[in-house]
């Protein structure tokens, strides 16, 4: 069946601008979860959804971060006023809402602020 | 908080030798452990996993065993293949009975020469 997918693939944004990033998952997975890649950080939580409810959001970095889920499906991580430290790959990853379920990841958004 | 300490990299190995990558974690509770493998311009996937102590994940080879008296998850492979050329992630899963959030090591990354 399909995979996790995410768009756009790759995305060049200047500095102050907003940016949306979008997850479709794993049909039937209710668990969401948003996560960040860059060089100097490794691999980051940023954000997590049961349903279109978000329980935990301790990874967000900023205010400037914000992310939504309709639907049970389809998520959008919004970045306001982007800045270069921005800069990273953004892994979505969804599974289903059991203990120890494995996550499955999506190819990434690469972000780039000049 | 929990946290995991992966053996640092880069790690160059001829073909057939064998490998270990070290994996150790903090955490409160029985989590989850898992390894994921990210291959040249491709997603994060799944390697293999274990969900309670002493049990041993393998897959293409490769084995880790859940030891909660060392609180480590080493990785293992008898004899690598370039094919095997990757960077490893290992990763700490929460416990219970609910899903959630990932933490990873900082990846090793693995270069296997013919």
């Amino acid at each position: 069946g399909a995979g996790v997918s995410q768009s756009p693939s790759n995305k060049v944004t200047e500095k102050g601008k907003d940016v949306e990033l979008r997850c479709d998952p794993i049909s039937g997975h209710t668990a969401l979860y948003w996560y960040r890649q860059s060089l100097g950080q490794g691999l980051e939580f940023l954000i997590y959804f049961q349903g279109n409810s978000a329980p935990d959001k301790s990874g967000l970095p900023s205010d400037r971060f914000s992310a939504e889920r309709t639907g049970g499906s389809v998520s959008t991580l919004t970045i306001q006023r982007t800045q270069q430290e921005d800069s990273a790959v953004y892994l979505c990853a969804s599974s289903l809402e059991r203990a120890q379920e494995t996550q499955y990841f999506g190819p990434g958004t690469r972000l780039l602020v000049l | 908080g929990n946290s995991v300490t992966q053996m640092e990299g880069p790690v160059t190995l001829s073909e057939e030798a064998f490998l270990t990558i070290n994996c150790t974690y903090t955490a409160t509770g029985y989590p989850s452990l898992f390894w994921y493998v990210q291959y040249p311009g491709e997603g994060l996937q799944l390697l293999l996993k274990a969900t309670k102590a002493d049990d041993k994940g393998s897959n293409k080879g490769f084995e880790a065993t859940y030891r909660k008296e060392t609180t480590s998850f080493h990785l293992e492979k008898g004899s690598v293949q370039v094919s095997d050329s990757a960077v490893y992630f290992c990763a700490l899963g929460r416990s219970g009975n609910q899903g959630g959030k990932l933490i990873f090591g900082q990846g090793t990354e693995l270069s296997v020469k013919p």
